[in-house]
């Protein structure tokens, strides 16, 4: 069965510091993976995206993920820290099989940025 | 409209009635969702339409009952709720190839409390 992992339930970075926010997936098919950012009462919005191809993937706001079959993850990395990056962020791979239509999310890492 | 609209933003409702949520995906895709998002507890899917017909039910309490009547409108009909189902309420919607779907859109919710 899928699965993802997203390590670090908070994560704290200064204005202008690298983001970086860890993402481990399971997968029994070629996954497919994404990055989804919530900000406070609103709906996610889609960051970026894996399925194939070019392993760097570049996504709004000048965020970007690496696909690393051989470590199974896809981290999501911001070179400098904007005060509008504070949001949750959430790492998915889509199903597989009977479950192929859906996406299974992890739990969602809290970004806050310090001033 | 563009995107994936949902209607009512905020709702307010006693134990004792009867309401439903709307949700409408502008962008021609086939397969629609509905998740619950409580405070401190992982995204939950709670029903896939795909084709308009529903291919999921997680499980979810019977005082919850969908309807997809076209593939572009989604409803999710409320009674008789309880006080642990106020939470934020998403709909999203995506292309589905065969079992195979690919990045979801998500609405912005509707913050539901339940009274």
């Amino acid at each position: 069965a899928q699965s993802v992992t997203q390590l670090g339930s908070h994560v704290s970075v200064s204005e202008g510091a690298l983001v970086l926010l860890r993402c481990n997936y399971s997968s029994s098919v070629p996954p497919y993976l994404f990055w989804y950012v919530q900000y406070p009462n609103q709906g996610l919005q889609l960051l970026l995206k894996y399925t194939t191809g070019a392993t760097l993937v570049k996504g709004i706001n000048g965020f970007e993920a690496e696909f690393k079959k051989s470590e199974t993850s896809f981290h999501l990395t911001k070179p400098s820290a904007h005060m509008s990056d504070a949001a949750e962020y959430f790492c998915a791979v889509r199903g597989s099989g009977e479950y192929g239509n859906k996406l299974v999310f992890g739990a969602g890492t809290i970004l806050r940025v310090k001033s | 409209e563009t995107g994936v609209t949902q209607t009512p933003r905020h709702l307010v409702m006693g134990m004792t009635n009867k309401k439903s949520l709307k949700c409408e995906q502008h962008l021609g895709h086939n397969a629609m969702y509905w998740y619950k998002q409580s405070a401190k507890k992982p995204l939950e899917l709670m029903f896939v339409y795909s084709l308009e017909e529903r291919v999921e039910n997680n499980s979810v309490p019977s005082r919850f009952s969908p309807e997809c009547p076209n593939s572009s409108h989604l409803f999710l009909h409320l009674h008789t709720l309880q006080p642990e189902d106020s939470a934020l309420y998403l709909c999203a919607s995506s292309q589905v190839h065969g079992l195979t779907a690919y990045e979801q859109y998500f609405g912005p919710g509707t913050r539901l409390t339940v009274t």
